[in-house]
C-alpha cells in the first residue's frame, strides 16, 4: 500500500488554464505538506496543514490554494497557471509539528505549455 | 535566502569509495539535522538525522558529523555503492518546525 500518493503523476496543460493535484495520506499523520522541487531540484515549502489548519503558508502567489478537507487528504489548486509553474510538486506527511520524520509522495510532474 | 548552503554541487566517486557532503547553517537556533535521499523520479526519503547534542552519528555505511562550533554537519557515504547514486540534501528545523532544505547534491557513483 502506498503511504502517500499523490495524483495526477504527470501533468501537462496550457498556460492559463486551472489545475488540481491531490494527495492522500493512510500513514495516520496529522500534518501535511505542500513543496515545489524546481528544474534545479532545490525543494521548497509551500503550505503546510496540521489538522486540516494551515500553519505554514510561505511566500506563495495566491493563484495557489490549497486544501485540506480531513487529515487524510491535502489538495492543491492552481489558477491561471504560468510557465514559471512548471515544476515536480511533492506532497508530504508526519506526525505532530512541521520537522518531524516527512514521508513524501512520489511527486506530480507539472509542466505548462 | 538560503539558510543552508550545501557543497558541492554534484560528485563522482568510484564503487567502494567515501562520499561526503557538506552542509553549513547561520542559525544558532537549529536543533534538528536530517538528510534526505532522492532517486530520480522518486519523492525525498529520510535517510539519517542527528541533533547537536551528539557530534557523530551512524547508520550502516552513512555517518553524519556535527560540529557545532563550526556551524557545519555534513554527510559521509562510506564503501560508496552504485546503489547510492542519488541526490542528497541536507536540511535543518528550530524545535521540530519548518524544514529549510540546502540545495541538494547530485552523486554519482561509477562501477
Amino acid at each position: 500500500d502506498t503511504a502517500v500518493s499523490q495524483t495526477p503523476k504527470y501533468l501537462v496543460t496550457q498556460m492559463g488554464n486551472d489545475k488540481s493535484i491531490k494527495c492522500e495520506q493512510n500513514l495516520g499523520h496529522d500534518t501535511m505538506y505542500w513543496y515545489k522541487q524546481d528544474s534545479k531540484k532545490f525543494l521548497k515549502i509551500m503550505f503546510s496543514y496540521n489538522n486540516k489548519e494551515l500553519i505554514i503558508n510561505e511566500t506563495v502567489p495566491n493563484r495557489f490554494s490549497p486544501k485540506s478537507p480531513d487529515k487524510a487528504h491535502l489538495n492543491l489548486h492552481i489558477n491561471s497557471l504560468e510557465l514559471g509553474d512548471s515544476a515536480v510538486y511533492f506532497c508530504a506527511s508526519s506526525h505532530t509539528g512541521a520537522g518531524e520524520t516527512q514521508y513524501f509522495g512520489p511527486g506530480t510532474r507539472l509542466l505548462v505549455l | 535566502q538560503q539558510q543552508v548552503k550545501q557543497s558541492p554541487q554534484s560528485l563522482i566517486v568510484q564503487k567502494g569509495g567515501i562520499s561526503i557532503i557538506n552542509c553549513a547553517y547561520e542559525n544558532t537556533a537549529f536543533d534538528y539535522f536530517p538528510w534526505y535521499q532522492q532517486f530520480p523520479g522518486k519523492g525525498p526519503a529520510l535517510l539519517i538525522a542527528i541533533r547537536p547534542d551528539v557530534s557523530e552519528k551512524k547508520e550502516g555505511r552513512f555517518t553524519i558529523s556535527f560540529n557545532k562550533s563550526a556551524k557545519q554537519f555534513s554527510l559521509h557515504i562510506m564503501d560508496s555503492q552504485p546503489g547510492d547514486s542519488a541526490t542528497y540534501f541536507c536540511a535543518a528545523s528550530i524545535k521540530r518546525g519548518k524544514l529549510q532544505f540546502g540545495a541538494g547534491t547530485q552523486v554519482v557513483v561509477t562501477p
